[in-house]
């Protein structure tokens, strides 16, 4: 079955420590996105990529990293820089053309301990 | 800058309802605009994605309108179940091909038996 998978379902972070989540899709999609949900807050875009090897910063992008080395895969990190990470991220997909269309994986709740 | 609000954020309405969940949009040059279901915890599912020249969409009990001038989309759902009872985001891609989704905050829905 075609989609995108994120991994793993819940994380818990000390305080100070990197973490990375990871989000691999088999859509053959050129763009992928990282969102960040808070609770009754619509989704906010962390980073964007709009082809391997390139990658731009979003709304919220301070203390967050990513990566594109591979079509499939766009990993993020959560940095220790990044002072409140407690939130549920989601890793979405678009099919490039006239649609446009946005498919999401399951998320990944991330909690700060 | 688009913004994208959702009224009302939270609904309760009986089984066997029709009901109309409302999305605006502040900037009426969008390339197109995507409704999602979310359940508590999981990722968003898309119902219907309709393109600027289009306008509507249906699928199954499911309508979305869409009102470009007027900065207006409605997704309509008939004869509502239990099984509706999710948060529904819409969410809007500005006109420059190319920008990213905008997404409204979600209205809450629960249909009760």
């Amino acid at each position: 079955d075609g989609g995108i998978t994120q991994s793993p379902k819940y994380l818990f972070r000390k305080e100070g420590q990197n973490v990375t989540l990871s989000c691999e899709q088999n859509l053959n999609h050129d763009a992928m996105y990282w969102y960040r949900q808070d609770p009754g807050q619509g989704l906010r875009l962390i980073y964007y990529s709009q082809i391997v090897n390139d990658f731009q910063k979003g709304d919220i992008a301070e203390g967050y990293s990513v990566s594109r080395e591979k079509k499939e895969s766009f990993p993020l990190t959560v940095t220790s820089a990044q002072k409140n990470p407690t939130a549920f991220y989601l890793c979405a997909s678009s099919e490039s053309g006239d649609t446009g269309k946005q498919f999401f994986g399951p998320g990944t709740r991330l909690t700060v301990l | 800058k688009q913004e994208v609000t959702q009224i009302p954020a939270a609904l309760s309405v009986p089984e066997g309802e029709n009901l109309v969940l409302n999305c605006s949009f502040t900037d009426s040059a969008i390339y197109n605009l995507q409704w999602f279901r979310q359940d508590p915890g999981k990722g968003l599912t898309s119902l219907l994605l309709i393109q600027s020249s289009q306008r509507e969409q249906t699928s199954g009990r499911l309508n979305a309108s869409l009102d470009k001038s007027s900065g207006r989309s409605t997704l309509y759902i008939a004869a509502s179940q239990p099984g509706d009872s999710a948060t529904y985001l819409c969410a809007v891609r500005p006109g420059n091909y190319g920008q990213n989704f905008v997404f409204g905050p979600g209205t809450r829905l629960s249909v009760l038996p």
